[in-house]
């Protein structure tokens, strides 16, 4: 069973295009959760999704990010017009569920880069 | 904020017992204690979760005090491999489903 997979692992961009981050979930996972890192801090909570629902966007920024998980295919997030700001390790996570014994397992994550 | 306080960092020698201390003295009735760890550019991993009894598995054991305001994650034979950042986390698991991570305790496995 394959584990959450993000692509690209990389992606470097330059100030004011878009960037698109993938999550596939891991078999069976139908919920997706997605973090951000700063260099030399912990993560913090960005949005939690299930198919086709935004649960809780409450650490996303007002403007310029937005996230979806669509019925089929990956769970995107993506950040338009990105500033140096944005630079960060993005990760992503799933879980088959929300509950006890429902862990949140985690994707190796994408480092953007904006030059 | 998050609502655990770690040490910035401990050192540990390999193949000896690491003991990551955790507070989280305004843990509430119905809030989990979790262990993740990072491992340096990876995603985090999973570690243990426990509610207000010990509990083992095949990566480390947690000892949470009998307050439930403070608890240990053991490795109890620390490697190389275990060289990483260690959180702590408290979680309410139902409405609130998000993690809300510190710090975290920088462990330095030496050989």
């Amino acid at each position: 069973n394959a584990g959450v997979m993000q692509n690209p692992r990389h992606l470097v961009r330059r100030r004011g295009q878009e960037a698109r981050l993938r999550c596939s979930p891991m078999k069976g996972h139908s919920h997706v959760y997605w973090y951000r890192q700063l260099p030399e801090e912990g993560l913090k909570f960005m949005v939690y999704l299930q198919k086709e629902n935004i649960i809780d966007e409450s650490g996303m920024p007002k403007e310029r990010f937005s996230a979806e998980f669509p019925k089929e295919g990956p769970s995107i997030l993506r950040i338009q017009q990105v500033v140096r700001g944005d630079s960060a390790a993005y990760f992503c996570a799933s879980s088959p569920g929300q509950g006890i014994g429902y862990e949140q397992y985690f994707g190796p994550g994408t480092r953007l880069t904006v030059t | 904020d998050a609502k655990t306080t770690q040490p910035p960092s401990m050192d540990c020698a390999e193949g000896r017992a690491a003991n990551l201390p955790c507070n989280h003295s305004t843990i509430s009735g119905n809030e989990y204690v979790y262990w993740y760890r990072q491992i340096h550019s990876q995603g985090p991993q999973y570690i243990i979760h426990g509610l207000k009894n010990n509990e083992t598995n095949e990566m480390a054991s947690l000892i949470i005090t009998e307050d439930r305001k403070s608890s240990t994650l053991i490795l109890p034979h620390a490697t190389l491999r275990d060289t990483a950042v260690y959180y702590c986390i408290v979680r309410v698991v139902g409405n609130n489903r998000k993690l809300i991570w510190g710090l975290g305790t920088s462990l330095a496995v030496n050989p």
